[in-house]
C-alpha cells in the first residue's frame, strides 16, 4: 500500500489561472481532508469530504472547491489564483469521521507567479 | 476561537539531554490533542494523541486542562529525534478537522 498519494508533486501557475490537485486515499479509507501549508506555518484545514459530500469547511473563500469520487479519491480546485495561494497542499485520509488516525500525503507544492 | 500556540520555532539540545516542546491551546470545549512529526524528506505522521496515553519512541505528553497545555517530553533525546514537531487540536467527535500550531524544529546534536 503506497499510502496517500498526491499529484502532481510540483506545479507552477500564473495569477488568475485555475488549478486542480488530486489525492488518492490510503487503501480502505473513505474520508479525505485537504490542508494548505504556507512556508513557516502549520497546515490549515481547507475542507473535508465524506460520502462524496463536503462535511466541514475551514476559513477559505469559495475560490477553493473540491470533489470526492465514488472510489473515495478527491480533487481540490482553486480558481482565480492569487500570489498568496502559493503553498504546500496536503491531503489526509482516514476511515470514518473523527474516529481514527489521519494519514497524510507528501503534498503538492503550488507556486503562483 | 480555537488556537494552538507553539512558542518555540527552534529547540536545540545535545544527545541525552531532556526535551520539552511546548504547546498551549485555547478551546472552550473538550478538545482532542495530538502531536505530529515530520522527519526530513518524509510526510507528516502522527506521533501520539492524548486519549491513547501511550509513550511513542520515548515521547509522552500530558493534557493539562487547567493550564490548557499539552507539552511533549522525552527524558533523553536521540539524534534521530531531530525533526519538525506540530501540536494539533481537534474538536473531537465526528470531525477530522485539525488545528495546527506553527511547529517547533528540534535539533539534537551528537
Amino acid at each position: 500500500d503506497a499510502g496517500v498519494t498526491q499529484s502532481p508533486t510540483h506545479l507552477i501557475k500564473t495569477r488568475g489561472q485555475q488549478v486542480t490537485l488530486r489525492c488518492s486515499p490510503k487503501s480502505g479509507h473513505d474520508t479525505v481532508s485537504w490542508y494548505q501549508q504556507a512556508l513557516g506555518q502549520g497546515p490549515q484545514f481547507i475542507f473535508q469530504y465524506y460520502e462524496e459530500e463536503e462535511r466541514q469547511r475551514g476559513n477559505f473563500p469559495d475560490r477553493f472547491s473540491g470533489h470526492q469520487f465514488p472510489n473515495y479519491s478527491s480533487e481540490l480546485n482553486v480558481n482565480a489564483l492569487l500570489l498568496g495561494d502559493s503553498a504546500l497542499y496536503l491531503c489526509a485520509s482516514s476511515l470514518g469521521l473523527g474516529r481514527y488516525e489521519q494519514y497524510f500525503g507528501p503534498g503538492t507544492r503550488l507556486t503562483v507567479t | 476561537a480555537q488556537r494552538v500556540t507553539q512558542p518555540e520555532k527552534l529547540l536545540s539540545v545535545f544527545k541525552g539531554a531532556p526535551v520539552e516542546l511546548k504547546c498551549n491551546y485555547s478551546y472552550s470545549g473538550s478538545p482532542e490533542l495530538f502531536w505530529y512529526v515530520q522527519y526530513s524528506r518524509q510526510r507528516l505522521q502522527l506521533l501520539l494523541r492524548h486519549i491513547s496515553r501511550e509513550s511513542i519512541k520515548g515521547f509522552t505528553a500530558d493534557l493539562n486542562k487547567g493550564e490548557t497545555s499539552f507539552h511533549l517530553k522525552k527524558p533523553f533525546a536521540q539524534e534521530e529525534d531531530s525533526a519538525m514537531y506540530y501540536c494539533a487540536l481537534s474538536e473531537g467527535y465526528n470531525t477530522d478537522k485539525l488545528i495546527f500550531g506553527t511547529g517547533t524544529r528540534l535539533q539534537v546534536f551528537p
